[in-house]
């Protein structure tokens, strides 16, 4: 899987959008972009993924640079239940062997403030 | 849709017994894999399963081993156990489905602690 580079922490205003940042500058064609959260001493949950193209569900938006070589997790409207550590992957979604597995970086505490 | 499940969520043992711990995906899910966090290593990958057979493993010792029952339902197993097996176990579950979509839903994990 392709190396992912992001802050390891960030503030954001609660009802403000969280913008969380992530390189990863070595992606491949095929590999896709996930973010998933974690929040303290739970599972990781999934948030959101994409190619190439925009994405936007009921939890979140992912922009994708034109290059691929970055990307943007968006939380339109940040709460404070959204205080977690979030993790940026990236690796093939037709998954086979070795690839099918999740490599977690470190990821990025956001803590949103009251 | 009940989402994944893990059994136990806590867990006390000793050095040098064995544990095991339970899975059941999410209904429909076929592919189940295991995963352990700690401090100092981060979220690291153990095993896949899928359709009861392993698909995929992670750089572990023997002593970690799993299985996957023909309801989809996993269990991992840890033998004689060392203080630096106390650790999150996390399970996830993945559809597999057409479109090669396979998110993986992570359970809430088991909490095993080792003294």
């Amino acid at each position: 899987d392709a190396k992912t580079t992001q802050p390891t922490s960030m503030d954001c205003a609660e009802g403000r959008a969280a913008n969380l940042p992530c390189n990863h500058s070595t992606i491949s064609g095929n590999e896709y972009v996930y973010w998933y959260r974690q929040i303290h001493s739970q599972g990781p949950q999934y948030i959101i993924h994409g190619l190439k193209n925009n994405e936007t569900n009921e939890m979140a938006s992912l922009i994708i640079t034109e290059d691929r070589k970055s990307s943007t997790l968006i939380l339109p409207h940040a709460t404070l239940r959204d205080t977690a550590v979030y993790y940026c992957i990236v690796r093939p979604s037709f998954s086979s062997g070795s690839a099918r597995q999740l490599t977690f970086g470190s990821g990025t505490q956001l803590t949103v403030l009251p | 849709k009940a989402g994944v499940t893990q059994t136990p969520r806590y867990l006390i043992k000793t050095r040098g017994q064995q544990v095991t711990l339970s899975c059941s995906p999410i209904s429909g899910h076929r592919s189940v894999s295991w995963y352990q966090q700690t401090p100092g290593q981060g979220l690291q990958f153990l095993f896949e399963y899928f359709s009861e057979t392993q698909r995929n493993k992670g750089n572990f010792p023997g002593r970690f081993s799993g299985r996957q029952f023909s309801n989809s339902r996993s269990e991992m197993n840890v033998s004689t156990l060392e203080l630096g097996d106390s650790a999150l176990y996390l399970c996830a579950s993945s559809l597999e489905g057409a479109g090669g979509r396979n998110e993986q839903f992570f359970g809430p994990g088991t909490r095993l602690t080792v003294l």
